[in-house]
Protein backbone atom coordinates (compact mmCIF):
# COMPACT_ATOMS: atom_id res chain seq x y z
CA UNK A 1 0.00 0.00 0.00
CA UNK A 2 1.25 3.32 -0.61
CA UNK A 3 2.65 5.82 2.01
CA UNK A 4 1.04 8.62 0.43
CA UNK A 5 -1.55 9.08 -1.72
CA UNK A 6 -3.20 11.61 -3.98
CA UNK A 7 -6.60 11.99 -5.65
CA UNK A 8 -7.48 12.72 -8.06
CA UNK A 9 -4.42 11.43 -10.65
CA UNK A 10 -5.95 13.20 -13.47
CA UNK A 11 -8.07 15.99 -13.72
CA UNK A 12 -9.22 18.55 -16.28
CA UNK A 13 -10.68 21.41 -15.91
CA UNK A 14 -12.12 24.81 -17.17
CA UNK A 15 -11.09 28.22 -16.61
CA UNK A 16 -12.54 29.71 -13.68
CA UNK A 17 -13.72 26.41 -11.35
CA UNK A 18 -12.34 25.41 -7.91
CA UNK A 19 -10.11 22.31 -7.49
CA UNK A 20 -9.26 20.62 -4.74
CA UNK A 21 -7.09 18.15 -5.08
CA UNK A 22 -6.21 15.89 -1.78
CA UNK A 23 -3.42 14.17 -0.37
CA UNK A 24 -3.65 11.58 2.41
CA UNK A 25 -0.41 9.74 4.40
CA UNK A 26 0.37 6.58 6.55
CA UNK A 27 3.67 6.95 7.20
CA UNK A 28 3.26 9.22 11.03
CA UNK A 29 5.06 12.54 9.42
CA UNK A 30 3.85 16.04 11.07
CA UNK A 31 5.49 17.71 7.79
CA UNK A 32 3.74 17.79 4.81
CA UNK A 33 4.15 19.60 1.55
CA UNK A 34 3.05 20.58 -1.86
CA UNK A 35 5.12 21.32 -4.84
CA UNK A 36 4.06 21.55 -8.72
CA UNK A 37 5.88 20.66 -11.68
CA UNK A 38 6.38 22.48 -14.91
CA UNK A 39 8.41 21.00 -18.20
CA UNK A 40 11.77 22.17 -18.07
CA UNK A 41 11.52 23.72 -14.58
CA UNK A 42 12.23 22.11 -11.51
CA UNK A 43 10.42 21.14 -8.53
CA UNK A 44 9.15 24.57 -7.20
CA UNK A 45 7.19 24.80 -3.39
CA UNK A 46 3.65 26.25 -3.34
CA UNK A 47 3.09 25.68 0.89
CA UNK A 48 4.34 23.21 3.58
CA UNK A 49 2.94 22.86 6.76
CA UNK A 50 4.88 21.58 9.90
CA UNK A 51 1.84 20.49 11.83
CA UNK A 52 -1.98 20.74 11.63
CA UNK A 53 -1.60 24.67 13.22
CA UNK A 54 1.47 25.81 11.00
CA UNK A 55 1.24 26.67 7.17
CA UNK A 56 3.16 28.64 5.32
CA UNK A 57 3.59 30.03 1.99
CA UNK A 58 6.40 28.52 -0.51
CA UNK A 59 8.02 30.18 -3.40
CA UNK A 60 4.75 29.91 -5.64
CA UNK A 61 1.55 30.45 -3.75
CA UNK A 62 -0.25 32.95 -5.72
CA UNK A 63 -3.12 31.55 -6.65
CA UNK A 64 -3.59 28.51 -4.64
CA UNK A 65 -4.34 28.04 -0.91
CA UNK A 66 -4.11 25.05 1.22
CA UNK A 67 -5.80 22.97 4.95
CA UNK A 68 -4.31 20.84 6.84
CA UNK A 69 -7.54 18.94 8.24
CA UNK A 70 -5.22 16.22 10.24
CA UNK A 71 -1.65 14.91 10.76
CA UNK A 72 -2.77 12.61 7.26
CA UNK A 73 -4.67 14.73 5.49
CA UNK A 74 -3.04 17.95 3.77
CA UNK A 75 -5.32 19.73 0.82
CA UNK A 76 -4.51 22.36 -2.24
CA UNK A 77 -7.19 24.52 -3.83
CA UNK A 78 -7.18 26.53 -6.67
CA UNK A 79 -10.34 29.15 -5.99
CA UNK A 80 -10.34 30.10 -9.44
CA UNK A 81 -8.19 27.70 -11.98
CA UNK A 82 -6.64 29.81 -14.59
CA UNK A 83 -4.66 27.82 -17.74
CA UNK A 84 -1.35 28.46 -16.57
CA UNK A 85 -1.83 26.17 -13.33
CA UNK A 86 -2.17 23.00 -15.55
CA UNK A 87 1.33 21.22 -14.30
CA UNK A 88 2.06 18.21 -12.66
CA UNK A 89 1.25 18.40 -8.64
CA UNK A 90 3.04 16.56 -6.22
CA UNK A 91 2.17 16.08 -2.13
CA UNK A 92 5.01 15.09 -0.40
CA UNK A 93 6.05 14.41 3.84
CA UNK A 94 9.00 14.10 5.69
CA UNK A 95 10.06 13.40 9.12
CA UNK A 96 12.55 15.44 10.59
CA UNK A 97 13.50 13.62 14.06
CA UNK A 98 14.87 11.33 11.54
CA UNK A 99 16.50 12.16 8.19
CA UNK A 100 14.15 15.14 6.57
CA UNK A 101 14.10 12.88 3.52
CA UNK A 102 10.94 13.74 1.79
CA UNK A 103 8.41 11.05 0.23
CA UNK A 104 6.33 11.96 -2.67
CA UNK A 105 2.55 10.73 -3.56
CA UNK A 106 2.73 9.53 -7.03
CA UNK A 107 1.35 13.23 -8.27
CA UNK A 108 -1.63 14.73 -9.86
CA UNK A 109 -1.54 15.65 -13.41
CA UNK A 110 -4.22 18.90 -13.74
CA UNK A 111 -5.20 20.52 -17.00
CA UNK A 112 -7.05 23.53 -17.12
CA UNK A 113 -8.46 24.63 -20.40
CA UNK B 1 21.57 31.44 -12.90
CA UNK B 2 19.79 27.83 -11.35
CA UNK B 3 21.14 27.35 -7.72
CA UNK B 4 21.55 24.10 -8.58
CA UNK B 5 22.48 22.60 -12.15
CA UNK B 6 22.61 19.36 -13.53
CA UNK B 7 24.42 17.98 -16.87
CA UNK B 8 23.29 16.44 -19.05
CA UNK B 9 19.93 17.71 -19.53
CA UNK B 10 19.81 14.51 -21.85
CA UNK B 11 21.41 11.44 -21.79
CA UNK B 12 21.42 8.57 -24.32
CA UNK B 13 23.40 4.64 -23.39
CA UNK B 14 23.13 1.65 -24.38
CA UNK B 15 22.48 -1.28 -21.92
CA UNK B 16 25.24 -2.38 -19.66
CA UNK B 17 26.91 0.88 -20.02
CA UNK B 18 28.77 3.37 -17.27
CA UNK B 19 26.32 6.44 -16.58
CA UNK B 20 26.99 9.46 -14.94
CA UNK B 21 25.18 12.69 -14.09
CA UNK B 22 26.26 15.74 -12.81
CA UNK B 23 25.08 17.90 -9.88
CA UNK B 24 26.50 21.12 -9.05
CA UNK B 25 25.15 23.74 -6.05
CA UNK B 26 26.09 26.98 -5.51
CA UNK B 27 24.74 27.36 -2.05
CA UNK B 28 25.66 26.46 1.57
CA UNK B 29 24.04 22.82 2.09
CA UNK B 30 23.37 20.65 4.88
CA UNK B 31 22.30 17.91 2.46
CA UNK B 32 22.02 16.85 -1.36
CA UNK B 33 19.30 14.66 -2.40
CA UNK B 34 19.18 12.20 -5.53
CA UNK B 35 15.46 11.69 -6.66
CA UNK B 36 13.94 9.09 -9.62
CA UNK B 37 11.30 9.67 -11.67
CA UNK B 38 9.61 7.25 -13.53
CA UNK B 39 7.20 8.47 -16.76
CA UNK B 40 4.17 8.30 -15.11
CA UNK B 41 5.64 10.87 -12.77
CA UNK B 42 6.25 9.43 -9.82
CA UNK B 43 8.99 10.43 -7.74
CA UNK B 44 11.07 7.99 -5.10
CA UNK B 45 14.36 9.16 -3.34
CA UNK B 46 17.22 7.55 -4.20
CA UNK B 47 20.40 8.65 -2.03
CA UNK B 48 20.32 11.32 0.66
CA UNK B 49 23.86 12.27 1.02
CA UNK B 50 26.32 14.98 2.75
CA UNK B 51 29.35 14.00 2.56
CA UNK B 52 31.62 10.84 0.90
CA UNK B 53 29.96 7.96 -1.05
CA UNK B 54 27.02 6.05 -0.76
CA UNK B 55 26.00 3.13 -2.81
CA UNK B 56 22.75 1.24 -3.60
CA UNK B 57 23.28 -1.68 -5.65
CA UNK B 58 24.00 -0.16 -9.51
CA UNK B 59 23.61 3.06 -7.51
CA UNK B 60 26.41 5.03 -6.44
CA UNK B 61 26.40 8.48 -5.67
CA UNK B 62 29.40 11.04 -4.42
CA UNK B 63 29.49 14.16 -3.10
CA UNK B 64 32.44 16.66 -2.57
CA UNK B 65 31.01 19.56 -0.48
CA UNK B 66 34.59 21.93 -1.01
CA UNK B 67 34.17 21.50 -4.84
CA UNK B 68 30.01 21.73 -4.53
CA UNK B 69 29.48 18.87 -6.66
CA UNK B 70 27.64 15.22 -6.68
CA UNK B 71 27.81 13.01 -9.05
CA UNK B 72 25.03 9.68 -9.34
CA UNK B 73 26.35 6.65 -10.99
CA UNK B 74 24.89 3.68 -12.55
CA UNK B 75 27.00 0.62 -13.37
CA UNK B 76 25.75 -1.73 -16.18
CA UNK B 77 23.15 0.39 -16.99
CA UNK B 78 19.54 -1.59 -17.83
CA UNK B 79 16.12 -0.29 -19.91
CA UNK B 80 14.37 -0.29 -16.62
CA UNK B 81 16.88 2.45 -15.26
CA UNK B 82 15.31 5.16 -18.12
CA UNK B 83 13.65 7.82 -16.06
CA UNK B 84 14.53 11.61 -14.86
CA UNK B 85 16.98 11.28 -12.51
CA UNK B 86 16.53 14.86 -9.91
CA UNK B 87 19.03 16.19 -8.02
CA UNK B 88 18.04 18.56 -5.07
CA UNK B 89 19.94 20.31 -2.19
CA UNK B 90 18.48 20.83 1.11
CA UNK B 91 20.07 24.28 1.94
CA UNK B 92 22.30 25.37 5.05
CA UNK B 93 20.31 26.75 7.88
CA UNK B 94 17.37 24.87 6.66
CA UNK B 95 15.53 22.05 7.73
CA UNK B 96 12.74 21.65 5.55
CA UNK B 97 13.42 23.48 2.20
CA UNK B 98 14.56 21.41 -0.56
CA UNK B 99 15.93 23.23 -3.99
CA UNK B 100 15.72 21.18 -7.55
CA UNK B 101 17.57 20.87 -10.27
CA UNK B 102 15.55 20.70 -13.53
CA UNK B 103 16.21 16.69 -13.88
CA UNK B 104 18.46 14.80 -16.18
CA UNK B 105 16.67 12.29 -18.93
CA UNK B 106 18.21 9.09 -19.00
CA UNK B 107 17.31 6.76 -22.01
CA UNK B 108 18.96 3.44 -21.87
CA UNK B 109 18.67 1.09 -25.06
CA UNK B 110 18.23 -2.37 -24.84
Amino acid sequence: DADVTQTPRNRITKTGKRIMLECSQTKGHDRMYWYRQDPGLGLRLIYYSFDVKDINKGEISDGYSVSRQAQAKFSLSLESAIPNQTALYFCATSDPTRTHEQFFGPGTRLTVL
Amino acid sequence: KNEVEQSPQNLTAQEGEFITINCSYSVGISALHWLQQHPGGGIVSLFMLSSGKKKHGRLIATINIQEKHSSLHITASHPRDSAVYICAVRQGGSNYKLTFGKGTLLTVNP
